[in-house]
């Protein structure tokens, strides 16, 4: 257990819908990451967060959303679903914002139907 | 070219092989070096940390870095069933823009 949780672990939608993924960092970590995985992308950078603040975009799409409240959760806001955004969405973490050595959740296994 | 380049395998190997996986990349610029495991439909479990070259031993893990060849390597001694996952090479540059950039992953099969 990496001490990153996510809620929720599975979840089906239809296209054109909107979901929020949420993820509670490690206790004492103040980074936290998205990233996404599917089988042909690999594990995909998406966008950082460093106490409250965005620290760092990758690959997001402007349909996707994230941030971090002052209790350093965080949520990923995904909208106007599409097929292609089924994947697999992990939260990871860390201490510093350097983040070489990051913790990753279980994941939010995501179906858009 | 991608900056990080992993063969996804498979590799299938028995009990008690030494099992060697490897990544190469292109931006010299990245200077951290991890080695990620993943188990079916798990998160990505952090297993080895080097910094710049050389190599770094933990139990029958070694991960080794030669910067000049642009290449990483994981050595598994004694390779057990247990350790059958999906392994993910990532680097990174460091420093203020943090950007940590994965291969894709080799899945590895130990048969008992």
């Amino acid at each position: 257990d990496s001490g990153v949780t996510q809620t929720p672990k599975h979840l089906i939608t239809a296209t054109g819908q909107r979901v929020t993924l949420r993820c509670s960092p490690r206790s004492g970590d103040l980074s936290v990451y998205w990233y996404q995985q599917s089988l042909d992308q690999g594990l995909q950078f998406l966008i950082q967060y460093y106490n409250g603040e965005e620290r760092a975009k990758g690959n997001i799409l402007e349909r996707f959303s994230a941030q971090q409240f002052p209790d350093l959760h965080s949520e990923l806001n995904l909208s106007s679903l599409e097929l292609g955004d089924s994947a697999l969405y992990f939260c990871a973490s860390s201490v510093d914002p350097g983040g070489n050595t990051i913790y990753f959740g279980e994941g939010s296994w995501l179906t858009v139907v | 070219q991608k900056e990080v380049e992993q063969d996804p395998g498979p590799l299938s190997v028995p009990e008690g092989a030494i099992v060697s996986l490897n990544c190469t990349y292109s931006n010299s610029a990245f200077q951290y070096f991890m080695w990620y495991r993943q188990y079916s439909r798990k998160g990505p479990e952090l297993l080895m940390y080097t910094y710049s070259s050389g190599n770094k031993e933990d139990g029958r893990f070694t991960a080794q870095v030669d910067k000049s060849s642009k290449y990483i390597s994981l050595f598994i001694r004694d390779s057990q069933p247990s350790d059958s996952a999906t392994y993910l090479c990532a680097m990174s540059a460091g420093g203020s823009n943090y950007k940590l950039t994965f291969g894709k992953g080799t899945l590895l099969t130990v048969n008992p």
